[in-house]
């Protein structure tokens, strides 16, 4: 069965300094791996996602992911964090869906807290 | 706007009762979602719809909980005999997809949350 896993409940770090939100995952065949930040009292907003093709994904708001096969891992990584940026994110995997098994899994939700 | 809208936003109920939440996507994507989020948790995959067909339904939580997309557009999700565990945030999301898909972008309404005494 596939799974996700975000080893940390919360990051907090300083305004300027880079971020990185980690992120495992467990399939038996080939993922799709996504990210998702939720603001409070609102939905998910989609950030990035990796399908095929080269490692490192670009996404909104300069935010980035490396897709590593071998350590079977996503991280979300900026470079320069914003206070605006505090908020849950969310690491989710699909695999390859069949016609009638469309379910993607996510992880538990990391908090990240940019202080200034 | 033309997300994925949510109604309503907020309900209370008491035990017992029966709710119903509707669930407008985006007007050109074929597929609709709808999940569950409790506290301190991500969302939990209930069912999913490719255009009017349930393509899958056996991670609905309980017979309690019933969904339809009659034509193929609006959504509603049907909770009968609410109990207070049912308290929770309930997600829609809807995409794009092909039949050997699973790629495409899912993108999520605001939810309602739900509240049962």
């Amino acid at each position: 069965a596939q799974s996700v896993a975000q080893p940390e409940d919360q990051v907090n770090v300083a305004e300027g300094n880079p971020l990185t939100v980690k992120c495992t995952y467990s399939v038996s065949g080939n993922p799709y791996l996504f990210w998702y930040v939720q603001y409070p009292n609102r939905g998910l907003q989609f950030l990035l996602k990796y399908i095929t093709g080269d490692n490192l994904v670009k996404g909104s708001y300069g935010f980035e992911a490396e897709f590593n096969k071998s350590q079977t891992s996503f991280h979300l990584k900026k470079p320069s964090a914003l206070v605006s940026d505090s908020a849950l994110y969310f690491c989710a995997v699909r695999v390859t869906a069949r016609y009638n098994n469309n379910d993607m899994r996510f992880g538990a939700g990391t908090r990240l807290t940019v202080k200034p | 706007d033309t997300g994925v809208s949510q109604d309503p936003r907020h309900k209370i109920t008491k035990r017992g009762q029966n709710v119903t939440f509707r669930c407008d996507p985006i007007s050109e994507h074929n597929r609709l979602y709808w999940y569950r989020q409790t506290l301190g948790q991500g969302p939990e995959f209930l069912t999913y719809f490719q255009n009017e067909a349930q393509l899958e339904k056996s991670r609905l939580l309980s017979d309690r909980f019933s969904a339809e997309r009659p034509k193929g557009s609006f959504s509603t999700l049907e909770i009968q005999r609410t109990e207070q565990g049912d308290s929770a945030m309930y997600l829609c999301a809807s995409s794009w997809g092909l039949l050997a898909g699973g790629e495409e972008t899912q993108y999520f309404g605001p939810g309602t949350r739900l509240l049962v005494l």
